[in-house]
């Protein structure tokens, strides 16, 4: 059973430039959370979505969106990058938002 | 106040030796409990899945939930140098899919 996949693994941005990225939940799996880890701030959550819906979101300002498609997989768009935006940008997925959650590898974005 | 307290350590052991970590909540809405394991620069990986209070084991990993106290543990038996990671406790309450992570505690297991 393939795991959650994140494309890409790595990025090098300027500010002022926008990013988008890549989640691909494991199959069956219906809601996908995005979540950003910074040394000092740890994990700290963006926002879910189930079922094409976004459900929750974190306290990001609104340069950071995401979207999800019928086929589960969803997309995190962060714009205006500012260097602060570095960090691993991590999602999880889990069947309904309630049970086990399963994380990939993380993106990891560097703001230059 | 955090709603997830972890000491971050680093919890520094002897190979062989138990390995024991703890978080405490103050959300009485935290219904399903998880431990990750992150190693550096790597995604968080899944280790226990605990929904009610009282003990699960798996292996060399028992983890323990007292609701009561808002309090739960993990331990980890004959501990081995490849369990060196930051381990992470985290929580979902009635926000389905928002998981409220602890700060993670760094693990040091030398031979």
């Amino acid at each position: 059973k393939a795991g959650v996949t994140q494309t890409p693994r790595y990025l090098i941005k300027t500010r002022g430039q926008q990013v988008t990225l890549s989640c691909s939940p494991i199959s069956g799996h219906r809601s996908v959370s995005w979540y950003q880890q910074t040394p000092g701030q740890g994990l700290q959550f963006l926002f879910e979505y189930f079922s094409e819906t976004q459900r929750n979101k974190g306290n990001f300002p609104g340069r950071f969106s995401g979207r999800q498609f019928s086929n589960s997989r969803s997309e995190m768009n962060v714009s205006t990058l500012e260097l602060g935006d570095s960090a691993l940008y991590l999602c999880a997925s889990s069947t309904q938002g309630e049970g086990e959650a399963f994380f990939g590898q993380g993106t990891r974005l560097t703001v230059v | 106040q955090k709603e997830v307290e972890q000491d971050p350590g680093p919890l520094s052991v002897p190979e062989g030796a138990i390995v024991s970590l703890n978080c405490t909540y103050s959300n009485s809405a935290f219904q399903y409990f998880m431990w990750y394991r992150q190693y550096s620069r790597k995604g968080p990986e899944l280790l226990m899945y605990t929904y009610s209070s009282g003990n699960k084991e798996d292996g060399r990993f028992t983890a323990q939930v007292d609701k009561s106290s808002k309090y739960i543990s993990l331990f980890i038996r004959d501990s081995q140098p490849s369990d060196s990671a930051t381990y992470l406790c985290a929580m979902i309450g009635d926000s389905w899919g928002k998981l409220q992570f602890g700060a993670g505690t760094q693990v040091v297991v030398t031979p």
